[in-house]
């Protein structure tokens, strides 16, 4: 069936350097993903999407990268700081409009 | 501050109790969607509502249900109540329904639901 899911459950960096977290989808009908930040006791946080016209989108810091080819989402985030350490998550919307989700990377950031 | 409001933040309640959880989300947003969170199975989307009615069904037990009102707050009903359904539980909304112009889902806080 469809689904949506992360290479690395648990990603740890060191601060300042580039972080990339890694998702993979099966649903090639997809047209439309997400990436959301989950800090500790928050609800997801919106970061960056990307329709499947695109292959690349950046936005401050962080630029997700889609390949089509291989069914692949990434999410690169710029010179790692504290404050991006948090559960991430992808998400994938099919045509039939239900985004369905990765279980979500944690992302450790050592000072 | 998403803007999506849920109520109550924290709930303790005991096995085969009914609790209701309500959600009110932005303002101008039409689509309500509820989601679990465990640690155990992670960010499970339970179910959709666009403007009052039903729209997608996801991971929902019969035991739960959800509704959207008019003013489009929704809540989230869960009854007989058993220890693994301890979770935090998400409202989140949307303009309209998800990949369909590009929106983006803002998520509440959350309620977190202990069952003892």
């Amino acid at each position: 069936g469809e689904s949506v899911g992360l290479h690395l459950p648990t990603l740890s960096v060191q601060e300042g350097d580039n972080s990339i977290i890694n998702c993979a989808y099966s649903n090639s009908a997809s047209d439309y993903f997400i990436w959301y930040k989950q800090e500790s006791g928050k609800g997801p946080q919106f970061i960056i999407d990307i329709r499947s016209n695109m292959d690349k989108r950046q936005g401050q810091r962080v630029t997700v990268l889609l390949n089509k080819t291989v069914k692949h989402l990434s999410l690169q985030i710029a010179a790692t700081q504290p404050g991006d350490s948090a559960v991430y998550f992808c998400a994938e919307a099919g045509n039939n409009r239900k985004l369905i989700w990765g279980l979500g990377t944690s992302l450790a950031v050592n000072p | 501050d998403s803007g999506v409001t849920q109520t109550p933040k924290h709930l303790i309640t005991a096995t085969g109790q009914r609790v209701t959880l309500r959600c009110s989300p932005r303002s101008g947003d039409l689509s309500v969607y509820w989601y679990q969170q465990s640690l155990d199975q992670g960010l499970q989307f339970l179910i959709q509502y666009y403007n009052g009615e039903e729209r997608a069904k996801g991971n929902i037990l019969e035991r739960f249900s959800a509704q959207q009102f008019p003013d489009l707050h929704s809540e989230l009903n869960l009854s007989s109540l058993e220890l693994g359904d301890s979770a935090l539980y998400f409202c989140a909304s949307s303009v309209d329904p998800a990949g369909s112009s590009g929106n983006t889902i803002y998520f509440g806080e959350g309620s977190w639901l202990t069952v003892v």
